[in-house]
């Protein structure tokens, strides 16, 4: 069954400390893959994508992530937190074969001052 | 503002009363989905559909129904709640082709008592 893992359902760093948010997945084919991230009592935000090309995605407020083919990962980074960056954050996947999207169960971000 | 927009935004009801959810999107999206979210499981797919007049199941369809009577209008609806469907409830829709990146409603949290 295609899927969609985010192992961490919460990560924690200090505010200016860099931020990794992982996701891994097992589709077929050549996967389109996004983040997004929702917050309080809001609907998902688009925050990035892949589709093809350089591996390294740059996205909205200062975030990246980078697609690993050989791993099947697109781990979600920052190089330095903000405490407003605080907030649920899902990977998601579609497959070659199908128009619809498959959600990792989401990780929470919290970030201290 | 061009988006998602979904009605009620709160709603609470009681066990065997019927409700009905509207999505309303004014991008001239073709596809339009219904999910659910609950703590720990992402986003599930209730039922879609890839234009005026069509419908599908998604991955937790039952209990649920849908119609798209009109292309800019998805109403999902719930003959008999159950505690059990007590969630958030989002809609999404995307155009056709492009990158596939989903603009998401801002959710209706239900509770069924």
């Amino acid at each position: 069954a295609q899927s969609v893992a985010q192992p961490e359902d919460q990560v924690n760093v200090a505010e200016g400390n860099p931020l990794t948010v992982k996701c891994t997945y097992s589709v077929s084919g050549n996967p389109y893959l996004f983040w997004y991230v929702q917050y309080p009592n809001r609907g998902l935000q688009f925050l990035l994508k892949y589709i093809t090309g350089d591996n390294l995605v740059k996205g909205s407020y200062g975030f990246e992530a980078e697609f690993n083919k050989s791993q099947t990962s697109f781990h979600l980074k920052k190089p330095s937190a903000l405490v407003s960056d605080s907030a649920l954050y899902f990977c998601a996947v579609r497959p070659s074969n199908t128009g619809k999207l498959i959600f990792g169960q989401g990780t929470t971000l919290q970030v201290k001052p | 503002n061009a988006g998602v927009t979904q009605t009620p935004k709160f709603r609470v009801l009681k066990t065997g009363q019927s409700m009905t959810l509207l999505c309303a999107q004014d991008m001239n999206h073709e596809y339009m989905y219904w999910y659910r979210q609950d703590p720990g499981m992402g986003l599930r797919l209730i039922h879609y559909s890839v234009g005026e007049g069509t419908t599908a199941k998604g991955e937790v369809p039952d209990g649920y129904n849908v119609s798209r009577l009109k292309k800019q209008n998805f109403l999902l609806g719930l003959e008999s709640a159950a505690p059990s469907q007590t969630s958030v409830y989002f809609c999404a829709s995307r155009r056709t082709g492009g990158d596939y990146g989903y603009t998401f409603g801002s959710g209706t949290r239900l509770t069924v008592v």
